[in-house]
Parts: structure tokens; C-alpha cells; sequence
């Protein structure tokens, strides 16, 4: 079983529309990451939490540490936002290691 | 400022051959990081840098080596390319401060080993 799971692997959707991407942890980490692939490769930090919410313009990121798990929110989705969204855990103390989940493919249909 | 730079962006490597894939940084970070990329994988850490001069293993370093000369460069070295180092690798960077666990990726570097 991987540390970090995230659902759905895949997920298709129409502009518009509310998405929700989910991520598991099993470790003790110091703070969980929510990162963006572009279909060019390149990847960029959206937010990075370690309890409540963070929200950035229509992207919303929530942690609940009890339970392990965050979700990653994109509400009135855009093709836009057709990317691969990864998760991501920081472990390792000062080092800011991190281990990666898989990631899902989110494709934004016009 | 570039952020974090690599170079090739491309490479074909023949079995056995060895080459570097450079990666530099101008944010003045301390912590620099090597990943590999492979299909429906997610990123896994290869090396690992707390600052000039200091280096360390991660998940996967077997057939790599790197050096930490300068706060700015973290090169990677192959020197026995197999097919199995196929795959895109990225370099990150962070500053350990307010915003330490952010890490800055840069563009990746695809490598095909035949």
C-alpha cells in the first residue's frame, strides 16, 4: 500500500462544474502539498497546509489531520484547469523531504 | 529571476553511456532536491541537498551521484546509463524560513536510455 493514495486516478468533467480530488496519507507528516502538472511536464506548488483550509481564487484546499486525509477543491472548473493535480507529504523534519502520490488527471471538457 | 533551471530538456543515451544533468537555482535556496518521474509513479527522490558541501540518498540513488559545490548547482550525474533511468527528472529547490516546505521545481529534463 502506498503512503499517499489519492481518487480518483482519472477524472473528467464539464466546464462549470465543482471537483473534488481526494488524498490519504499514512505517515506523520509535518505538512501536506497540493501540486499542479501542466500536459507541458511543468510543476507548480498550489498550497502547501498543515491544518484547516486554504483557499486561492476558485482552487480550495482543505486538511483533516485526524483522519489523514485533504481534499483539493476547483469550483466553476475551466479547460484551464485540465492538469494533473498531485499530492504530496512532507516528512523528514528540516530536511522538507516529501513523498508523492500518483496524482489524478483532471480534463476540463468545454 | 529564472526560479530553477535544467539542462538538456532532452536526452538519448545509449547503455553505458554517462552524462550530467544540471540544475541551478537563483532564489538563493538551501535545500536542493532530484526526483525521477516514471508512468502512473509518482515522483520519487533520488538525492537530496541541505546546502553547499552537504548530500544525501533518498529513495532511489542507485546509479547516481551528486555534488553540492556551490549554494546554485546540484548536478546529477549517471554513469552507467541503463534503461531503467528512463524517465523525466526534476530539480526543486526551498529556502528554509516562512516559506521552507515550499519547493520550487523546475522544468525537467526527459532522458531515453536505449
Amino acid at each position: 500500500k502506498n503512503e499517499v493514495e489519492q481518487s480518483p486516478q482519472n477524472l473528467t468533467a464539464q466546464e462549470g462544474e465543482f471537483i473534488t480530488i481526494n488524498c490519504s496519507y499514512s505517515v506523520g507528516i509535518s505538512a501536506l502539498h497540493w501540486l499542479q502538472q501542466h500536459p507541458g511536464g511543468g510543476i507548480v506548488s498550489l498550497f502547501m497546509l498543515s491544518s484547516g483550509k486554504k483557499k486561492h481564487g476558485r482552487l480550495i484546499a482543505t486538511i483533516n489531520i485526524q483522519e489523514k486525509h485533504s481534499s483539493l477543491h476547483i469550483t466553476a472548473s475551466h479547460p484551464r484547469d485540465s492538469a494533473v493535480y498531485i499530492c504530496a507529504v512532507g516528512y523528514g523534519g528540516a530536511t522538507n523531504k516529501l513523498i508523492f502520490g500518483t496524482g489524478t488527471l483532471l480534463a476540463v471538457q468545454p | 529571476n529564472a526560479g530553477v533551471t535544467q539542462t538538456p530538456k532532452f536526452r538519448i543515451l545509449k547503455i553505458g553511456q554517462s552524462m550530467t544533468l544540471q540544475c541551478t537555482q537563483d532564489m538563493n535556496h538551501n535545500y536542493m532536491y532530484w526526483y525521477r518521474q516514471d508512468p502512473g509513479m509518482g515522483l520519487k527522490l533520488i538525492y537530496y541537498s541541505v546546502g553547499a558541501g552537504i548530500t544525501d540518498k533518498g529513495e532511489v540513488p542507485n546509479g547516481y551521484n551528486v555534488s553540492r559545490s556551490t549554494t546554485e548547482d546540484f548536478p546529477l550525474r549517471l554513469e552507467l546509463a541503463a534503461p531503467s533511468q528512463t524517465s523525466v527528472y526534476f530539480c526543486a529547490s526551498s529556502y528554509p524560513g516562512q516559506q521552507k516546505e515550499t519547493q520550487y521545481f523546475g522544468p525537467g529534463t526527459r532522458l531515453l536510455v536505449l
